[in-house]
């Protein structure tokens, strides 16, 4: 079965911390998303990956395909980066995306 | 910048009504997407759509039906309304080697 795993479910972290959340599934994919959630907003897309690692800004994402396991950093965080982030991947062999549970992060000021 | 445009924001019907909710994307994506967000239960997959015509159904497709009569352009059709259909319902696109896109969402309200 196609799965997702997303941990922690909420985060609190100050102002300037190092974040991590993680991801991990099930079996072999061709894609793994990172979507950002404002509280009442849209969902943005952050990173897709099928290997190694992309930075964007404060963000980083990496992924490990032998161990099936992805993160995102987010360096130096701010209030602004608080939000839900969803992990999704798209499996092998399908069109359809498995969604991670998202990770709830507030950062305080 | 790709572009997925929900028709409406905000939606109020009542139940037993016919509901249509529109979604257009402008960057030729092949895959288009209809999902709904509760509180606690996450994204659901109701329908997706991988070319013109083509329909496939999601997670929770009951109560739902959905038509592609051309590339750009998804439509949810909710045939008999119910309160339980009260949600944000949120399009999506995507082709093989890009990110998933989503509209802003249409928050739809039974009553």
């Amino acid at each position: 079965k196609n799965e997702v795993e997303q941990s922690p479910q909420n985060l609190t972290a100050q102002e300037g911390e190092f974040i991590t959340i993680n991801c991990s599934y099930s079996v072999g994919i061709s894609a793994l998303h990172w979507l950002q959630q404002h509280p009442g907003g849209g969902i943005v897309s952050l990173f897709m990956l099928s290997s190694g690692k992309k930075k964007h800004g404060r963000l980083i994402a990496t992924i490990n395909i032998q161990e099936k396991h992805s993160s995102l950093h987010i360096t130096a965080s701010h209030p602004r980066d608080s939000a839900v982030y969803i992990c999704a991947a798209r499996f092998s062999g399908t069109y359809k995306y498995i969604f991670g549970t998202g990770t709830r992060l507030k950062v305080l000021a | 910048d790709v572009k997925v445009t929900q028709s409406s924001r905000y939606l109020v019907k009542r139940t037993g009504e016919k509901v249509f909710l529109e979604c257009v994307q402008d960057m030729d994506h092949e895959n288009m997407f209809w999902y709904r967000q509760d509180p606690g239960l996450g994204l659901r997959l109701i329908y997706f759509s991988y070319d013109v015509k083509m329909k496939e159904k999601g997670d929770i497709p009951e109560g739902y039906s959905v038509s592609r009569e051309k590339k750009e352009r998804f439509s949810l059709i909710l045939e008999s309304a119910s309160t339980n259909q009260t949600s944000m319902y949120l399009c999506a696109s995507s082709s093989t080697d890009s990110p998933l896109h989503f509209g802003n969402g249409t928050r739809l309200t039974v009553t």
